[in-house]
């Protein structure tokens, strides 16, 4: 079974330029995460979907972070503009809600960003 | 309020040691579940654990183990003969019913040869 994957792996851009991630869940998944890890640090939640429907935005900077997941499947995840503060590894999860036993999110090797 | 503190920012030990790795958790949440996720340096977090608030008993796995125990709110991770390839930085998560999911700041484990 193949995992979570994301695109692309690094990204280097200017501040004040917009950037985006993409995200393809493990098939299946029903539930998709975006976290922002910055260094030292433990991944933050920035986004939540199930399905199509954003069910937790409420840690997502909404002036300049946008995202979007418009078939329930692959997901989204924009910056416009980017500042200086961005700099971090954008992590996506997902996960089979359906039951007890699917409480493990799967992670993907997430994008490191850097906004010069 | 929820919150996962893991106290030991960064641990060294000699291969073949065995280690803890500590994680105390808060939230006033009855029903609960709590992970453990390793992050080797490509990056990826790796799931390894997950145990709901219901379920105290202590779990191994080869050379791993874990230590719950709700009385003082922590869920410990030893490994035992340790090896290289076990550096990594390791997290502890807490998840309430809401779905909401807390990291600790995780603890950098380096395994010396």
């Amino acid at each position: 079974e193949a995992g979570v994957v994301q695109s692309p792996r690094y990204k280097i851009i200017e501040k004040k330029q917009p950037v985006a991630f993409w995200c393809n869940p493990i098939s299946g998944h029903n539930t998709l995460y975006w976290y922002r890890q910055n260094l030292g640090q433990g991944p933050e939640l920035l986004i939540r979907y199930e399905n199509e429907e954003a069910v937790d935005d409420s840690q997502l900077p909404k002036d300049r972070f946008s995202a979007e997941r418009l078939k329930g499947v692959d997901s989204t995840l924009k910056i416009q503009p980017a500042e200086l503060g961005d700099s971090a590894v954008y992590l996506c999860a997902s996960r089979h809600r359906q039951g007890e036993l699917s409480y493990e999110q799967y992670f993907g090797p997430g994008t490191r960003l850097t906004v010069t | 309020a929820q919150k996962v503190t893991q106290a030991q920012t960064e641990i060294s030990v000699v291969e073949k040691e065995d280690v803890t790795l500590d994680c105390v958790y808060e939230t006033r949440d009855t029903t609960y579940y709590l992970f453990w996720y390793k992050q080797p340096p490509s990056g990826e977090l790796v799931f390894l654990i997950r145990r709901n608030s219901f379920d105290e008993q202590n779990e191994i796995s080869g050379r791993y183990s874990w230590n719950f125990q709700k009385s003082t709110s922590s869920f410990n991770f030893t490994i035992t003969a340790s090896q290289v390839v076990d550096s990594a930085v390791y997290f502890c998560a807490l998840m309430n019913r809401d779905d909401k999911i807390i990291f600790g700041k995780g603890t950098r484990l380096h395994i010396l040869p």
